[in-house]
């Protein structure tokens, strides 16, 4: 079973949907979790992380639960330039083994 | 002033070559990392160096050996090339915390012919 499993999508969306990932990870002894994001032919960013109490940055809002071992990222009024894959991400030993979903690709369409 | 720099960007060769990649971070992180993401995206983790020290490595052939001679630089090298080897190699760094941000490299798509 992966450490990481996201669905691939693709999701395709029309500006100003608000459109929902989730993922869900194996090992409970998760302790970080991040949405990463990846633009065509580019290396990974952080979008961000992700905490207990779940937390917002602008149109993005990510909750985690622990006891169902899942997390999900919201992306409310969608843009062109949100397109991209979003990676789910979880450290299971701090700052050691950081284990990435296959990512879900996301296009808006004007 | 980027934070983390590989060389090359490309790179292509022939099978049965050996290669080396670089990797340089200015961050003054103490955690290096090696991925590969293949033709299906999904990026995997080869290495991970804490301050010079191998701290993982994962399930990766012995034809692949890092080198890590300062805890600023990790360079990748590849003997014996195979088809197989054929990804995108990305090289990131952080800081050893929770909630540590990794920064990735721009990464160095490798094609063995």
């Amino acid at each position: 079973r992966k450490e990481v499993e996201q669905d691939p999508g693709p999701f395709n969306v029309p500006e100003g949907a608000t459109v929902a990932f989730n993922c869900t990870y194996s090992n409970s002894a998760s302790q970080s979790f991040f949405w990463y994001r990846q633009d065509c032919r580019k290396e990974p960013k952080l979008l961000m992380s992700v905490y207990s109490s779940g937390n917002e940055d602008g149109r993005f809002t990510a909750q985690l639960n622990r006891a169902s071992q899942y997390i999900s990222l919201l992306i409310r009024d969608s843009k062109l330039s949100d397109s991209a894959t979003y990676l789910c991400v979880v450290n299971v030993n701090t700052g050691n083994q950081f284990y990435f979903g296959t990512g879900t690709s996301l296009t808006v369409i004007p | 002033d980027t934070a983390v720099s590989q060389t090359p960007k490309y790179l292509v060769t022939q099978m049965g070559n050996d290669k080396s990649i670089k990797c340089e971070q200015n961050l003054g992180h103490d955690t290096m990392y090696w991925y590969k993401q293949d033709s299906k995206k999904f990026l995997k983790i080869m290495f991970s160096y804490n301050n010079k020290e191998l701290i993982i490595n994962e399930t990766v052939p012995n034809r692949f050996s890092p080198k890590s001679p300062d805890k600023a630089h990790l360079n990748l090298h590849i003997n014996s090339l195979e088809l197989g080897d054929s990804a995108v190699y990305f090289c990131a760094s952080s800081q050893i915390q929770s909630y540590n941000e990794q920064f990735f490299g721009p990464g160095t798509r490798l094609t063995v012919l």
